[in-house]
């Protein structure tokens, strides 16, 4: 049961262009989309979200876009430190109460010096 | 900034041992999780836990595993007979209200079943 996809396992970006990271979703009825970003023995570290009455969030660096017709979006990271460096973690949810998220598989970023 | 705690951060335990991990939530949130990532794959829901009782729970949740908060600042969850196959990084989150708000998680238990 794969309702929130990450179809690429890796990523490696050169310092200072820019990231895309991607997820795809299959339930219609998610309504609120979240980024995490995972370094080795940590855990899970909020970045940015979005709720489905938008289309494109930014908070400094990262902005995410959501196209609710494709059931994509997509997390920018302009421009990509060394320090970006890390696993992130696409989520879903629906609902208003106590939701749980389901995260995707996770795209391993490098960001090359 | 405040954050969420776990505690221990790695836990070796034989099969069919209980065992209890323990998260202190931040302090002012009233919405609770556990989730569960095994080695090389997806983070899963667990349970989630409001006003003193549990909100809603995945079918990995049966009745070996449950939840308590005993007092007003720790959130345990309790394996009752561990089995192998519930090694994995148990993680802890909370959040402040109902809605559309982010969950913050804490850096997570490694419970490895022997």
């Amino acid at each position: 049961d794969q309702q929130v996809k990450q179809n690429s396992p890796s990523l490696s970006v050169q310092e200072g262009r820019i990231s895309i990271l991607n997820c795809d979703y299959t339930n219609s009825m998610f309504d609120y989309f979240l980024w995490y970003k995972k370094y080795p023995a940590e855990g899970p570290t909020f970045l940015i979200s979005i709720s489905s009455i938008k289309d494109k969030n930014e908070d400094g660096r990262f902005t995410v876009f959501l196209n609710k017709s494709a059931k994509h979006l997509s997390l920018h990271i302009v421009p990509s430190q060394p320090g970006d460096s890390a696993v992130y973690f696409c989520a879903a949810s629906y609902g208003n109460y106590g939701q749980n998220f389901v995260f995707g598989p996770g795209t391993r970023l490098s960001v090359l010096p | 900034e405040p954050e969420v705690t776990q505690t221990p951060s790695h836990q070796v335990t034989q099969m069919g041992q209980e065992v209890i991990l323990r998260c202190v939530p931040i302090s002012n949130h009233l919405y609770f999780y556990w989730y569960r990532q095994i080695l090389g794959q997806k983070v899963e829901f667990l349970v989630s836990f409001y006003n003193n009782e549990i909100s809603e729970k995945s079918e990995i949740f049966d009745d070996q595993f449950s939840v308590e908060r005993p007092d007003g600042s720790n959130f345990t969850l309790k394996i009752r007979s561990t089995k192998l196959e519930d090694s994995a990084m148990y993680f802890c989150a909370s959040q402040d209200r109902a809605g559309n708000q982010p969950q913050h998680f804490g850096d997570g238990t490694r419970l490895s079943i022997l």
